[in-house]
């Protein structure tokens, strides 16, 4: 199972701040959280990640509690191509690929 | 730089046909996996590899098989296909373990009838 908790859908206006918020209380100091999004049907494509620092992209922010508990995705600037389903993971093993995918958060930006 | 490339992108098969769906990277990844996709679902993962050689069970591994012979390619075997196997299929591959994205591929639809 998903060690994750996300909001099942999102409404965002064109032009704000998206911010989709994570729970994953059972975190365990060496797993990082990553962020996927995947736009139709088309493959999962990688926004970003971080362990206990807050990090930013050119695509995106990641805001990290300090107790790790939680964290959220920041789309600074949403546009209708931001609308996907998007997925906040906790890498599970300490080695290989096992991405752990949950049913993730459905954004809709709206014009 | 073709990043992850699966082939084929669409396919149909009778119940019971067996078939690969490839996937291979150049980029010179030692990890590789596999993940089935069905609808309005997350992505679980059916096999992995952490090198050549190398192969691991994931989360929905039966009724599939894999290889690893070498590092580029990874591909996922139906030996008896049946309708519960109908899905998006989604093969990925990353550097190393921890502290590494993965990059997808475009997935290969398959339909068994």
């Amino acid at each position: 199972d998903a060690k994750t908790t996300q909001p099942p859908s999102m409404d965002c206006a064109e032009g704000r701040a998206a911010n989709l918020p994570c729970n994953h209380s059972t975190i365990s100091g060496n797993e990082y959280v990553y962020w996927y999004r995947q736009i139709h049907s088309q493959g999962p494509q990688y926004i970003i990640h971080g362990l206990k620092n807050n990090e930013t992209n050119e695509m995106a922010s990641l805001i990290i509690t300090e107790d790790r508990k939680s964290s959220t995705l920041i789309l600074p600037h949403a546009t209708l191509r931001d609308t996907a389903v998007y997925y906040c993971i906790v890498r599970e093993d300490n080695y290989g690929q096992n991405f752990v995918f949950g049913p993730g958060t459905r954004l809709s930006v709206l014009p | 730089n073709a990043g992850v490339t699966q082939t084929p992108k669409f396919q149909v098969l009778k119940t019971g046909q067996s078939m690969t769906l490839q996937c291979a990277q150049d980029m010179n990844h030692e990890y590789m996996s596999w993940y089935r996709q069905d609808p309005g679902m997350g992505l679980r993962l059916i096999h992995y590899s952490v090198g050549a050689g190398i192969t691991d069970q994931g989360e929905v591994p039966n009724g599939y098989n894999v290889s690893r012979s070498t590092t580029e390619d990874f591909p996922l075997r139906l030996l008896s296909a049946a309708p519960s196997q109908t899905s998006v299929y989604f093969c990925a591959s990353s550097w190393g373990a921890l502290n590494t994205e993965a990059f997808f591929g475009q997935g290969t639809r398959l339909t068994v009838v």
